[in-house]
């Protein structure tokens, strides 16, 4: 089957560091997304990986690991602003016309 | 102005109602998209449209209807509104080498009594 796992909540302190794991089990692959979500607004993208690693863009990091079938979305440097909802998606080899969603990580940040 | 625009915003109708939600798009993407999203159920997938030509059924398509008007424009219809169809939709694009990214409107919100 098809399926996406990632936490529910998550608290992290301002200025801190905040990893966010993603698992996943697709019968095909052809890459991982991040999208972050604040409340009441639409999803932006954030990143993308499609092969194995660590892609860096600013504060935010982001690693995926094929075989493991896990990917992580690291934060660093924690702002306010960073308080929202991270979705991890997978976009299907056999059918990328979807991506496959995660539920959801709600990240809240305390001063 | 928004890449992606979406009308209306908010809209309260009662049930059986006729409902079109509207999408326009100044990107020059093929791709098109309608998602629902529910508190707890995440995004889900309603239609999708790759050309004017292309039209698919998502995954939880019974209950509506689309339509390709044009490379930019891409409506959603519920023929007879009901309380369950009460959520939060978007309307996404994609294109390029990348289309796994997706690029949203900001959401109609709507509410059926």
């Amino acid at each position: 089957g098809q399926n996406i796992d990632q936490p529910t909540e998550m608290t992290a302190t301002e200025g801190a560091i905040v990893q966010i794991n993603c698992t996943y089990q697709t019968s095909g692959f052809n890459g991982l997304f991040w999208y972050q979500q604040h409340a009441g607004e639409a999803p932006t993208f954030l990143s993308y990986n499609v092969l194995d690693g660590l892609e860096e863009k600013g504060r935010f990091s982001s690693f995926l690991s094929r075989s493991k079938g896990y990917s992580y979305l690291l934060l660093k440097e924690l702002q306010m602003k960073d308080s929202a909802s991270y979705l991890c998606a997978v976009g299907n080899a056999g059918n990328n016309r979807k991506l496959i969603w995660g539920l959801g990580t709600s990240l809240a940040v305390n001063p | 102005d928004a890449d992606v625009t979406q009308t209306p915003r908010n809209r309260i109708t009662k049930t059986g109602k006729r409902i079109m939600l509207e999408c326009s798009q100044t990107k020059g993407h093929d791709r098109m998209y309608w998602y629902r999203q529910d508190p707890g159920l995440g995004l889900r997938l309603i239609y999708y449209s790759f050309d004017v030509k292309d039209i698919n059924k998502g995954e939880i398509s019974d209950g509506y209807s689309v339509s390709r008007q044009a490379q930019a424009k891409f409506s959603l219809s519920l023929e007879s509104a009901i309380p369950n169809q009460t959520a939060l939709y978007f309307c996404a694009t994609s294109g390029g080498t990348n289309t796994g990214e997706l690029f949203f409107g900001e959401g109609s919100r709507l509410t059926v009594l």
